[in-house]
């Protein structure tokens, strides 16, 4: 039993590059979320899906696509990354009936130059 | 809006002190309360929870009061370890949303 897995640990970008980060839970957890955790900040949330098909807009979507063709698995891609969007982003899953408790991936530190 | 205030760190205790990490809201109606742990190179997790005012959380010898009337959910350990060195996250859920509202975060460093 994983967890909640996070693909990559680390990657560095040149602006207007594109990238995918890969969140999967073995759980069979209904929800899934993205943050993105910055110094002073707490976190933030990006987007989320409350199930498989289904994904909607957090707190700071701008610069970000989802997509979560599978209920275990949860994509987080940039199109054309920015400097702003340098940070340590943070997966999450949780259930139904528990949503309180978010249980998270260790988290891909991502760098923007 | 709804809001989570941190004390800011990082706090530095030595070992076998009292351990107190400041943590106040802003919400309209009767929101959950928690705090979460982030340990050195790992994602966070559930420290405790409290739904309802006057409830207590506790965990791992950490306890935090609702406290209703001072919107406020102070976390608190009798005798701090070295081991509980740690980024310390309060947050907030409205009952009508599963979506958590986070604070800043507490660095915790305990020296031996």
């Amino acid at each position: 039993n994983a967890g909640v897995t996070q693909t990559p640990k680390f990657r560095v970008l040149k602006t207007g590059q594109s990238m995918t980060l890969l969140c999967a839970q073995d759980m069979n957890h209904e929800y899934m979320y993205w943050y993105r955790q910055d110094p002073g900040m707490g976190l933030r949330l990006i987007h989320y899906s409350v199930g498989e098909g289904t994904t909607a807009k957090g707190e700071v979507p701008d610069g970000y696509n989802v997509s979560r063709l599978k209920k275990q698995n949860f994509l987080l891609g940039l199109e054309s990354a920015a400097p702003s969007q340098t940070s340590v982003y943070f997966c999450a899953s949780s259930t139904h009936g528990r949503p309180d408790t978010q249980y998270f991936g260790p988290g891909t530190r991502l760098t923007v130059l | 809006g709804d809001s989570v205030t941190q004390m800011e760190g990082p706090v530095t205790l030595s070992e076998e002190a009292f351990l107190t990490i400041n943590c106040t809201y802003t919400a309209t109606g009767y929101p959950s309360l928690f705090w979460y742990v982030q340990y050195p190179g790992e994602g966070l997790q559930l420290l405790l929870k409290a739904t309802k005012a006057d409830d207590k959380g506790s965990n791992k010898g950490f306890e935090a009061t609702y406290r209703k009337e001072t919107t406020s959910f102070h976390l608190e350990k009798g005798s701090v370890q070295v081991s509980d060195s740690a980024v310390y996250f309060c947050a907030l859920r409205k009952d009508s949303n599963y979506q958590l509202i986070w604070g800043a975060g507490t660095k915790l460093i305990i020296k031996p």
